[in-house]
């Protein structure tokens, strides 16, 4: 039972270097998400794909892109990263049709100096 | 503006020693109240939905209530396992139809052997 699978887990980047963060899921699900979560901030969504073939911003995209690969994948690429984007960065996916709740990846902490 | 305020941000409890945790919420249209359990370095962890007032959830020593404004997560009898960030999250419908997770920044649990 893998569910939402996160790669890298940690990461750190020089200021300006570019890195795309990966995620799978095996649920068969429609929807994907990627949030960053910041001390006193709670998990902020950047973007989401409702389904396959569809992408749209978030609260919080600027700097940021994204790619529904297929209906398990979704990256989510810095370009050029910046000191503000060091963050813990979540997948998750959901089935609207079935279950109203997200499952969550483990996480990606990057650290970008 | 939707807006999730969970309270307090942290608690320190004796194991045995119940108490509760509260998320008030300001949504145009509640399509559902979740609460997570988040451990240090992991990903939340689904634990309840709730979609009306006066509906309840239990699971364990835990349960969920909600009213028309907050939400609130009972801890019975709390053990030294239960120690974790507890986080609430309301679906909210966005412009394009997309319905989307709002996040608290959630109560940091302790419970002392």
């Amino acid at each position: 039972n893998a569910g939402v699978t996160q790669t890298p887990k940690f990461q750190v980047l020089k200021t300006g270097q570019s890195m795309t963060l990966q995620c799978a899921q095996d649920m068969n699900h429609n929807s994907m998400y990627w949030y960053r979560q910041d001390p006193g901030m709670g998990l902020r969504l950047i973007y989401y794909s409702a389904s396959e073939g569809t992408t749209d911003k978030g609260e919080v995209p600027n700097g940021y892109n994204v790619s529904r690969l297929n209906k398990r994948e979704f990256s989510l690429r810095l370009e050029s990263a910046a000191p503000s984007q060091t963050s813990v960065y979540f997948c998750a996916s959901r089935d609207r049709a079935s279950r109203p709740e997200a499952f969550f990846g483990q996480g990606t902490r990057l650290t970008v100096v | 503006e939707d807006q999730v305020t969970q309270s307090p941000e942290a608690l320190r409890l004796q194991e045995g020693e119940s108490s509760s945790l509260n998320c008030s919420y300001t949504v145009s249209g509640l399509r559902g109240l979740f609460w997570y359990r988040q451990d240090p370095g992991k990903g939340p962890e689904f634990l309840f939905t709730l979609y009306s007032a006066g509906e309840e959830k239990e699971k364990e020593r835990l349960k969920a209530t909600l009213t028309k404004k907050e939400s609130f997560l009972h801890i019975t009898a709390p053990k030294p396992e239960d120690s974790a960030t507890y986080l609430c999250a309301v679906q909210a419908r966005v412009n394009t139809g997309f319905q989307k997770l709002v996040f608290g920044t959630g109560t940091r649990l302790l419970v002392s052997p």
